[in-house]
């Protein structure tokens, strides 16, 4: 079964603004993490929020977490022509198995 | 460049047939995490392996197996290759002791096309 559902499934900005992405999962977690992936190619880790966590920065990224309502965002400032990827949410369960689950992915487009 | 190898990039074989994959994780990375993934199932977990031991399991079919070996590479061998099991496949690698509590590290991918 799916854990994190990413929303939008696609959007299209304009260069230079903010781009605002949504993840919601269903079990407790240990920690989200969010990763961009160029066309056909390999992921890239971008930030690591732990479940004791609300708020993360990292460069124009910034990411919170609520546990509550068992969801994250991802926001993207200043957006630029090198962020068009698609950008995935994965969680990691708080249960014996310890897996990592990925969601669909949201695609972004920044228009020139 | 993620410091994680995959080989082949591109695979093209037949229905029927056996492939293998292989995956060179990044120095000091004692964990490896196997994903397929395509069009209409995304991202899917496969398989983790922990410094040689199977550590968790995902949607990984029973035609497909995993092992990782003494110098840490893995290999992922798919067999009674289906056209549904056209896909990238990627490998990915971690520090830590085994839990995916860690960022990953992917590889560039394998394309496997089965005609």
């Amino acid at each position: 079964s799916q854990q994190g559902e990413e929303d939008p499934q696609a959007l299209s900005i304009q260069e230079g603004e903010n781009a605002t992405m949504n993840c919601s999962y269903k079990t407790s977690i240990n920690n989200l993490q969010w990763y961009r992936q160029n066309s056909g190619r390999g992921l890239v880790h971008l930030i690591l929020i732990r479940s004791n966590e609300r708020e993360k920065h990292s460069g124009r990224l910034r990411v919170t977490l609520d546990t509550s309502k068992k969801s994250s965002s991802l926001l993207i400032t200043a957006s630029r022509a090198a962020d068009t990827a698609s950008y995935f949410c994965a969680t990691v369960e708080m249960n014996r198995d310890d897996k990592i689950i990925f969601g669909k992915g949201t695609r972004l487009h920044i228009l020139p | 460049d993620s410091g994680v190898t995959q080989t082949p990039k591109h695979l093209i074989t037949a229905t029927g047939q056996r492939v293998t994959l292989r995956c060179s994780p990044r120095s000091g990375d004692l964990s490896v995490y196997w994903y397929q993934q395509s069009l209409d199932q995304g991202l899917q977990f496969l398989i983790q392996y922990y410094n040689g031991e199977e550590r968790a399991k995902g949607n990984i079919l029973e035609r497909f197996s995993a092992q990782q070996f003494p110098d840490l590479h893995s290999e992922l061998n798919l067999s009674s290759l289906e056209l549904g099991d056209s896909a990238l496949y990627f490998c990915a690698s971690s520090p830590g002791r085994g839990r995916p509590y860690n960022e990953q590290f992917f590889g560039p991918g394998t394309r496997l096309t089965v005609l």
